[in-house]
């Protein structure tokens, strides 16, 4: 079974340049949730996606958004890039989003790089 | 807020010498404590998923344990490719949202 994947690996970008990371869950899974990971803040819970509605979102400001179609795959996109946003973005799949178990399989995420 | 703090930061190794490490979380309402295995430039992967106090898993040279606070990787006669950042996360409340501490880098030695 393939797992998450996402495009492209690797991104540079330069200020204030918008940016679209792609995400294709594993067959069978509908919930796809994105995450920020960089070396100062770890982890950091951006937003979640289930039957095409985000069903919960982090502290992130409003220049990250994200969307997802029918097919489960999902997008998520950065405008106005700030130095900041230079990080690691991971994609996590999981089956449900109501189950309450169950476990989140990451992809292997797409580096961003802003200059 | 659901916090997850690990200990230690960084942990060196030989080759056999098994050691743990910790998970400390504050949640509300636990809907899994989860760890995951990280090697540089990589996404995490999922090793174990726990769900009440007093549970168990093992995998290979690696058992994860969980108490109402805190949860332990203990790692058995480690190998230097267990070397990785080890992540604990934690779900509670709705949603599928997980809540990271900042990992464990553990190196193992020959």
């Amino acid at each position: 079974k393939a797992g998450v994947t996402q495009t492209p690996r690797y991104l540079i970008k330069t200020r204030g340049q918008q940016v679209t990371l792609s995400c294709s869950p594993i067959s069978g899974h509908r919930s796809v949730s994105w995450y920020q990971q960089t070396p100062g803040q770890g982890l950091q819970f951006l937003f979640e996606y289930f039957s095409e509605t985000q069903r919960n979102k982090g502290n992130f400001p409003g220049r990250f958004s994200g969307r997802q179609f029918s097919n489960s795959r999902s997008e998520m996109n950065v405008s106005t890039l700030e130095l900041g946003d230079s990080a690691l973005y991971l994609c996590a799949s999981s089956l449900a989003w109501t189950s309450g178990y169950g476990e989140q399989f990451f992809g292997p995420g797409t580096r961003l790089t802003v200059l | 807020e659901d916090q997850v703090t690990q200990s230690p930061e960084a942990l060196r190794l030989q080759e056999g010498e098994s050691s743990s490490l910790n998970c400390s979380y504050t949640v509300s309402g636990l809907r899994g404590l989860f760890w995951y295995r990280q090697d540089p430039g990589k996404g995490p992967e999922f090793l174990f998923t726990l769900y009440s106090a007093g549970e168990e898993k093992e995998k290979e040279r690696l058992k994860a344990t969980l108490t109402k606070k805190e949860s332990f990787l203990h790692i058995t006669a480690p190998k230097p490719e267990d070397s990785a950042t080890y992540l604990c996360a934690v779900r509670g409340g709705g949603g599928n949202k997980l809540t990271f501490g900042t990992g464990t880098q553990l190196k193992v030695e020959l």
